[in-house]
């Protein structure tokens, strides 16, 4: 079974409206959730993270992210985008299979247009 | 400042030749990873450290090779035998796996082409 599944592979948004990216995760795996954004022909950088605590996590460049237990989610937002948003964005969860791994989602790729 | 450096950031090899991708980090990180990144496919674990001198297979690892002589760095081979080498190559390190940091620090890349 996928731990982790982003369920759309592309979103296009206008400049300024709000987005949100959805990241479904498998109730098998442990729930250290990340966000990656990765631009083009670079690494991946860490946007927030979620360990324990508060539900509501907030992260860099204005994004933040809500852990749902019972639904399984971890859907990132941002209620204004801009240009520089444009990149590809990816879920991880934590699992510990006798060694840990991060295991990524296969990404959304946000277009953010003018 | 500290980071991860991959060089070199693109490498063209003819089919059949091995090839050796550096990785190297300054961050003084226990465990480092390489990931291998296709179009729509995410991130697939190649192969990984927690220690020097151990590593172990990811879910790719047929037609590649590591070593960890050193904490700082971790090379990846990728041989004849891996059937389509194409692709983007990521480094990665993480502080001490278990510990409760679990954030990845990923270098820049290097992008592979076999001809």
């Amino acid at each position: 079974a996928q731990s982790v599944t982003q369920l759309d592979s592309q979103v296009p948004v206008f400049e300024e409206a709000p987005v949100e990216l959805r990241c479904n995760y498998s109730s098998s795996v442990s729930v250290y959730l990340f966000w990656y954004v990765q631009y083009p022909n670079q690494g991946l950088q860490l946007l927030l993270k979620y360990l324990s605590g508060s539900t509501l996590v907030k992260g860099i460049n204005g994004f933040e992210a809500e852990f749902n237990k019972s639904q399984t989610s971890f859907h990132l937002r941002k209620p204004s985008v801009h240009i520089s948003d444009t990149a590809e964005y990816f879920c991880a969860v934590i699992k510990n299979t006798g060694g840990f791994k991060t295991i990524f989602g296969a990404g959304t790729r946000l277009f953010v247009k003018a | 400042d500290g980071g991860i450096t991959q060089s070199p950031k693109y490498l063209f090899r003819k089919e059949g030749q091995n090839v050796t991708l550096s990785c190297e980090q300054n961050l003084n990180h226990d465990a480092m990873y390489w990931y291998r990144q296709d179009p729509g496919q995410g991130l697939r674990l190649i192969y990984y450290s927690q220690i020097v001198n151990d590593f172990q297979k990811g879910d790719i690892a047929e037609g590649y090779s590591v070593s960890r002589e050193k904490k700082e760095s971790f090379p990846l081979t990728v041989t004849s035998a891996q059937k389509n080498p194409t692709a983007f190559y990521l480094c990665a390190s993480l502080e001490k796996p278990g510990q409760g940091r679990w954030e990845q620090f990923f270098g820049p890349g290097t992008r592979l082409t076999v001809l």
